[in-house]
């Protein structure tokens, strides 16, 4: 049973770019959440999918913005970046609101040079 | 907002003993849960343990156990007969559920180290 699998595991962008990131949730599981996790921090919450729309959002300006596809992966997109966005993304799924708590895949490190 | 707060940015163990993490976490909710994640070298958190606070037995699972104290609104991790593959950071985590979703709030982690 396949976990929740995410790409590509590393990636490098100039400031200004845009990047796209991809996230396919563990078998079974149809909510979608995304996690900025900077350089020695705790994870923060981006945003929450169900059913193709978002649910909840933290507090993250619009350049980030993500979608959720019918078979329930997800994709998180980043416009104009900033080097401050330099940070480990974790995607983490759960079937309905996670309240017996999520599980993650191993993030995408994005650098921003 | 709900903050959550690892007083400990690192600790250190040696193999086959106990060793006690601490969280406290501020709210003014009644309903909600608590975790600890673990986050190995290879950055994938790991669900160690969970608690819902309307309960008030405390969470074990194993090796791992919770001192969940919802007055004073504490939540700390005891690992016991600590292991190399313990090594790693340790995230205690709070949710709350909403209507329009949920999310979790993380603290900033406590690294530990497990020496032999």
């Amino acid at each position: 049973d396949a976990g929740v699998t995410q790409s590509p595991t590393h990636l490098i962008k100039t400031r200004g770019q845009q990047v796209t990131l991809r996230c396919s949730p563990k078998s079974g599981h149809d909510t979608v959440s995304w996690y900025q996790q900077a350089l020695g921090q705790g994870p923060q919450f981006i945003f929450q999918y169900y059913e193709e729309e978002e649910r909840q959002r933290g507090n993250f300006p619009d350049r980030f913005s993500g979608h959720q596809f019918p078979n329930y992966s997800s994709e998180l997109n980043v416009n104009a970046l900033l080097l401050g966005d330099s940070a480990l993304y974790l995607c983490a799924s759960s079937y309905g609101a996670g309240g017996y708590g999520y599980t993650f895949g191993s993030g995408t490190r994005l650098t921003v040079v | 907002a709900q903050t959550v707060t690892q007083s400990q940015p690192e600790m250190s163990v040696q193999e086959a003993e106990t060793v006690t993490l601490s969280c406290t976490y501020d709210t003014s909710e009644n309903n909600y849960y608590l975790f600890w994640y673990k986050q190995p070298p290879s950055r994938q958190m790991i669900l160690v343990i969970r608690q819902e606070a309307y309960k008030q037995q405390n969470a074990t699972e194993n090796r791992f156990s919770v001192n969940f104290q919802k007055a004073a609104k504490s939540f700390s991790l005891k690992i016991s007969d600590s292991q190399l593959g313990d090594t790693a950071m340790y995230f205690c985590a709070f949710m709350k559920p909403l209507k329009g979703g949920y999310a979790l709030n993380f603290g900033k982690g406590t690294s530990l180290l497990v020496t032999p």
